[in-house]
């Protein structure tokens, strides 16, 4: 079966650096997106990584290693507003988008 | 520019009703998206579109009907709602290039049945 692993819940210090892991087992493979989505709201577009290797954008980047099936979101200089869930999305061989179950970051002052 | 409208936010319905949710969407985008969003789990795609006039089936379609006769609209049918399908809702639509096919969603429905 096709399979996305994150973490449930992680907590950071506002100012702070987070990494959030994402592990993928799926039939194919044609990119990796990172979500985020606060409390109550839609899933916004973060990243998209198709080769292996980092990608920045201002605050936050996005790593991808295909070999091992694995990717990081890091967030840099944390603020109370990334308080929000992070959802990893794998695209299968079929076009098709695989969810994780999205990792709940909490930031503390 | 809305982006992607959902319409009704939040509904309760009583077990057996049927109810019609309407997701529009201004960007001329080909692909639309029905998913229901469940705690402790990931996004599950119910059903799908590539274009005006068609409709596919996703993950979780039982229990589901869509329809897509104009290209800025897709409609999401519950015939008979169960307590199952207690869940938030989200509609999404993408231009559909392969690849780098970004999803803009929706701002949610949330459904209760009793």
């Amino acid at each position: 079966g096709q399979n996305i692993d994150q973490p449930t819940e992680m907590t950071a210090t506002e100012g702070a650096i987070v990494q959030i892991n994402c592990t993928y087992q799926t039939s194919g493979f044609n990119g990796l997106f990172w979500y985020q989505q606060h409390a109550g709201e839609a899933p916004t577009f973060l990243s998209y990584n198709v080769l292996d290797g980092l990608e920045e954008k201002g605050r936050f980047s996005s790593f991808l290693s295909r070999s091992k099936g694995y990717s990081y979101l890091l967030l840099k200089e944390l603020q109370m507003k990334d308080s929000a869930s992070y959802l990893c999305a794998v695209l299968d061989s079929n076009y098709q988008l695989i969810w994780g179950a999205g990792t709940k970051l909490i930031i503390k002052p | 520019n809305a982006g992607v409208t959902q319409t009704p936010k939040f509904r309760v319905l009583k077990t057996g009703q049927s109810m019609t949710l309407l997701c529009a969407q201004d960007m001329n985008h080909e692909y639309m998206y029905w998913y229901r969003q469940d705690p402790g789990m990931g996004l599950r795609l119910i059903h799908y579109s590539v274009g005006e006039g068609t409709t596919a089936k996703g993950e979780v379609p039982d229990g589901y009907n869509v329809s897509r006769l104009k290209k800025q609209n897709f409609l999401l049918g519950l015939e008979s709602a169960a307590p199952s399908q207690t869940s938030v809702y989200f509609c999404a639509s993408s231009t559909g290039d392969s690849g780098a096919n970004v999803l803009t969603f929706g701002a949610g429905s949330r459904l209760t049945v009793l």
